[in-house]
């Protein structure tokens, strides 16, 4: 299964900033995903991040909120913009690789105060 | 709407015994059925998958799938206190995408 390193792994933020969170697949993923989890919770899917194209949000999401870029196979980003306390959250990336299996990034934190 | 539905427990087993995790689904459509542990602070680690009706077995660790009821379990043998964690159950129903439930808590007393 494909390895993902994801960072920042936690941050504390100051409400109406905005973080970008990264994710480096070690091999080539077919697709990547952003997830969040609220504390408790289960998970959440915010969007399918699409290779050179706009992602694929799911309902409730937006891009000004949530901009996600994939420049190539391995490589992803979410940004939180303008963020508000309610963003705090985990936030997951992960990636389905050739053998079928979808493998998540260790997750950030995030805090906002 | 895609449903997921899982006990959240908690599961509460001696050490040593075995464990068994359930799940069903209400997409009669789904095609592949994923098993992840995740403990406290930590991401979701993959388990195993399967694809296809019966049973699929990794070490300890054997899924079994029955599409005509909709179901899904884990069965975890041997069980460790390491096992101690939240189990998510989650589902493709062919867009690529998965569809979590909420997890079982499972609880390994010595």
């Amino acid at each position: 299964s494909a390895v993902i390193s994801q960072k920042p792994s936690r941050d504390i933020c100051q409400r109406g900033t905005s973080l970008t969170i990264q994710c480096q697949v070690d091999s080539q993923v077919t697709m990547m995903f952003w997830y969040r989890q609220q504390p408790g919770q289960s998970l959440t899917l915010i969007a399918t991040a699409n290779q050179g194209s706009e992602a694929t949000y799911e309902s409730g999401f937006v891009i000004d909120k949530f901009p996600i870029s994939r420049p190539n196979l391995t490589f992803s980003t979410l940004t939180v913009s303008n963020m508000s306390p309610e963003d705090s959250s985990i936030y997951l990336c992960s990636g389905l690789g050739g053998d079928g299996g979808y493998t998540f990034g260790s997750g950030t934190r995030l805090t906002v105060v | 709407q895609k449903e997921v539905e899982q006990n959240s427990g908690p599961l509460s087993v001696p050490e040593g015994a075995i464990a068994s995790l359930n799940c069903t689904y209400s997409d009669r459509g789904s095609q592949s059925f994923f098993w992840y542990r995740q403990y406290s602070g930590k991401s979701p680690e993959l388990i195993m998958f399967i694809y296809s009706n019966g049973d699929k077995e990794d070490g300890r660790f054997t899924a079994q799938l029955n599409k005509a009821s909709q179901y899904v379990s884990l069965l975890i043998r041997d069980s460790q206190p390491s096992d101690s964690a939240t189990y998510l159950c989650a589902v493709n129903s062919g867009y690529s995408t998965l569809t979590f439930g909420k997890g079982t808590m499972l609880l390994v007393s010595p």
